[in-house]
């Protein structure tokens, strides 16, 4: 059973703050995402990573950046959060193979709130 | 750039009635078409997918039904029940950079079944 984890549930941050979110998965997938869920706008690309050390913007990468040191670990960082930031973060991974070879399995969320 | 149109964004319906939604696609090389089921603060999770060379797949109350021509594809549940109210993703392959997994997301429609 594919598990995705998340460091947090649940973040405050003030203005300004340099925030960390991770993403461990325990299932040796090659990719992996960082999604933003907003009311009404569905789930939003930030980064991808393809493998370690490999990373792809998404559609929203400003004020992101990413890292994967690991094959199991992807980072989101928010180098100086902004309120326009507070959403519900979404990690996923997924593993390139035959069958379902782009389902991708999420992790619970981070909700944060910048203040 | 490439996206997924899902509508509608909010569906309200009575158990045992049906609910259709429905997604249009921009990109003419998607090739897998899923579609994720989101409860309230819980992750997103794959229900069904369908793939291009497919025109219809069913589960026992969901199917999926592709039209590549037309570039849609549409989600539809029979006898909804209380438990199949919840948030429905639905996704297509996006493949400007090769085939690298990753999926582009409709907006989102919450169905809330009544009892």
């Amino acid at each position: 059973d594919v598990k995705v984890t998340q460091s947090s549930r649940y973040l405050v941050k003030r203005t300004g703050e340099k925030v960390f979110l991770e993403c461990v998965q325990d299932m040796d997938h090659e990719n992996m995402f960082w999604y933003r869920q907003d009311p009404g706008l569905g789930l939003r690309l930030i980064y991808f990573s393809y493998d370690v050390k490999m990373k792809e913007k998404g559609d929203i990468p400003e004020g992101y950046s990413v890292s994967r040191e690991k094959k199991e670990r992807f980072s989101l960082i928010l180098e100086s959060a902004s309120t326009n930031q507070t959403s519900m973060y979404l990690c996923a991974s997924s593993v390139i193979s035959s069958g379902r070879r782009y389902e991708q399995y999420f992790g619970p969320g981070t909700r944060l709130t910048v203040t | 750039g490439e996206n997924v149109e899902q509508h509608p964004s909010t569906l309200s319906v009575q158990e045992g009635d049906s609910a259709v939604i429905k997604c249009t696609y921009s990109d003419s090389a998607s090739n897998y078409f899923p579609w994720y089921k989101q409860e309230l603060g819980k992750r997103p999770q794959l229900i069904i997918d369908i793939r291009s060379n497919v025109g219809e797949k069913k589960d026992q109350r969901i199917a999926v039904t592709l039209n590549k021509t037309a570039k849609h594809f549409s989600l539809h549940i029979t006898e909804t029940q209380p438990e199949d109210s919840a948030v429905y993703f639905c996704a297509a392959t996006l493949h400007g950079s090769g085939n690298t997994g990753k999926l582009i997301f409709g907006q989102g429609t919450t169905l809330q079944v009544k009892p």
